[in-house]
């Protein structure tokens, strides 16, 4: 049982919108920042989103985050093939005094 | 281009310590935290635990009995040892860089990752 609760798939076709959800607490997404990673099997996981909703150089603009409260949330727009992956959130815990992950994410391009 | 790489054994027994390294190369180990994370079979991204180099550390609270990451600042490397390993510990072990600070999460490089398997 990840602190962090993400559905365990999400699935879109080329050009739809898809959102991921990332629930916490008070004490890891309401009062740190939120973090999303895209991981392919085999391949390291790549930063996709920093500090709630800034994208790292290279990532395309297509993916954007944002945060509410103890929820955060990763959307996809103009969804493609290449796009499917695993997705992660990640936030420091407080309360643990350590990185939580969310269990993951399957994203299917139909 | 910074990049990491992890080594060491791919098998280790049961009730054995579990030792990798990560060598850092296009950035200094003295900046930054740097971090051990894993991936169990079938499963999501764990949080083992990080390091700075004025010898901080901070560990995953559920192995912290059995988790020491440490670095060679001279080989510009860091180190994780779990002991007393079980099949549980089976994973692809990954380092990576934290650029954002003691409480943060903001892994902006990362190693290709290591399989290690637990098994006699």
């Amino acid at each position: 049982q990840s602190v962090l609760t993400q559905p365990p798939s999400a699935s879109g076709t080329p050009g739809q919108r898809v959102t991921i959800s990332c629930s916490g607490s008070s004490s890891n997404i309401e009062s740190n920042y939120i973090y999303w990673y895209q991981h392919l099997p085999g391949t390291a996981p790549k930063l996709l989103i920093y500090t709630n909703n800034q994208r790292p150089s290279g990532v395309p603009d297509r993916f954007s985050g944002s945060k509410s409260g103890t929820s955060a949330s990763l959307a996809i727009s103009g969804l493609r093939s290449e796009d499917e992956a695993d997705y992660y959130c990640a936030a420091w815990d407080d309360r643990l005094s350590g990185v939580v992950f969310g269990g993951g994410t399957k994203l299917t391009v139909l | 281009q910074v990049q990491l790489q992890e080594s060491g054994p791919g098998l280790v027994k049961p009730s054995e310590t579990l030792s990798l390294t990560c060598t850092v190369s296009g950035d200094s180990i003295s900046s930054f935290y740097w971090s051990w994370i894993r991936q169990p079979p079938g499963k999501g991204l764990e949080w083992i635990g990080h390091f700075f180099y004025s010898g901080s550390t901070k560990y995953n609270p559920s192995l912290k009995s059995r988790v020491t990451i440490s670095a060679d600042m001279a080989k510009n490397q860091f180190s994780l040892k779990l002991n007393s390993v079980t099949a549980a510990d089976t994973a692809v072990y990954y380092c990576a860089r934290d650029r954002g600070g003691y409480s943060s999460s903001w892994y902006d490089c990362w190693g290709r990752g290591t399989l290690v398997t637990v098994s006699s």
